[in-house]
């Protein structure tokens, strides 16, 4: 199993409508996760951070956690054309300082 | 602001070349990262350090190596570049602490002719 896995193919979602996005990590002992946001051409960038079960809002995003069932989702609400970008789930690897990434989810918000 | 420095943005280097990577941060982070991201395969980790003169194998170290000397400033190196070397090249720098997120430099395109 990868250590962090995201759902492969672009997902396209309407204007104003919700974009929800999850990834799967293997290290069940992992205490920390990020979302990270990528714009075609440029670097990642941080959205969320999240360290203990439940969810995590802040603005339109907002990041739930499951450490039982070892993952980590993100909802977009009201979803904008400046949201269009890649999305990067990111695990912090327990113990050794290892930050491991999922391949990303293409999100294209159709205006 | 954090500020994380590639010392490229594009590069051009021909097959057996010897080619440097290097990276700066300025908040004094410990761990620092390489990367490289490929269409489909997302981003991929070549080496960390952890410390200075401290570094750890990646998923993807062969063909590179690395090297640490001052705390802020982070190498990566091509030994002998290839052609499936090309690739973008991400660094990211974060803190040593569980509740910190990674911040990342521009990139550096490189193209192996």
């Amino acid at each position: 199993q990868k250590e962090v896995e995201q759902n492969s193919g672009p997902l396209s979602v309407p204007e104003g409508a919700i974009a929800s996005l999850n990834c799967t990590y293997s290290d069940r002992v992992s205490q920390s996760f990020f979302w990270y946001r990528q714009y075609s051409g440029k670097s990642p960038e941080l959205i969320m951070s999240i360290y203990s079960n439940g969810d995590k809002e802040d603005g339109r995003f907002t990041a739930q956690l499951n450490k039982a069932s070892q993952y980590v989702s993100l909802l977009i609400r009201d979803s904008q054309p400046s949201d269009s970008a890649t999305y990067l789930c990111a695990v912090l690897l327990y113990g050794n300082n290892r930050l491991a990434f999922g391949k990303g989810n293409q999100v294209v918000v159709i205006p | 602001d954090v500020k994380v420095t590639q010392s490229s943005r594009y590069l051009v280097k021909r097959t057996g070349e010897k080619v440097f990577l290097e990276c700066v941060q300025d908040m004094d982070h410990e761990n620092m990262f390489w990367y490289r991201q490929d269409p489909g395969l997302g981003l991929r980790l070549i080496y960390f350090s952890y410390d200075v003169k401290m570094k750890e194998k990646g998923d993807i170290p062969e063909g590179y190596s690395v090297s640490r000397e001052k705390k802020e400033r982070f190498s990566l190196i091509l030994e002998s570049a290839s052609t499936n070397q090309t690739s973008m090249y991400l660094c990211a720098s974060r803190l040593d602490r569980e509740d910190t997120e990674a911040f990342f430099g521009q990139g550096t395109r490189l193209t192996v002719v």
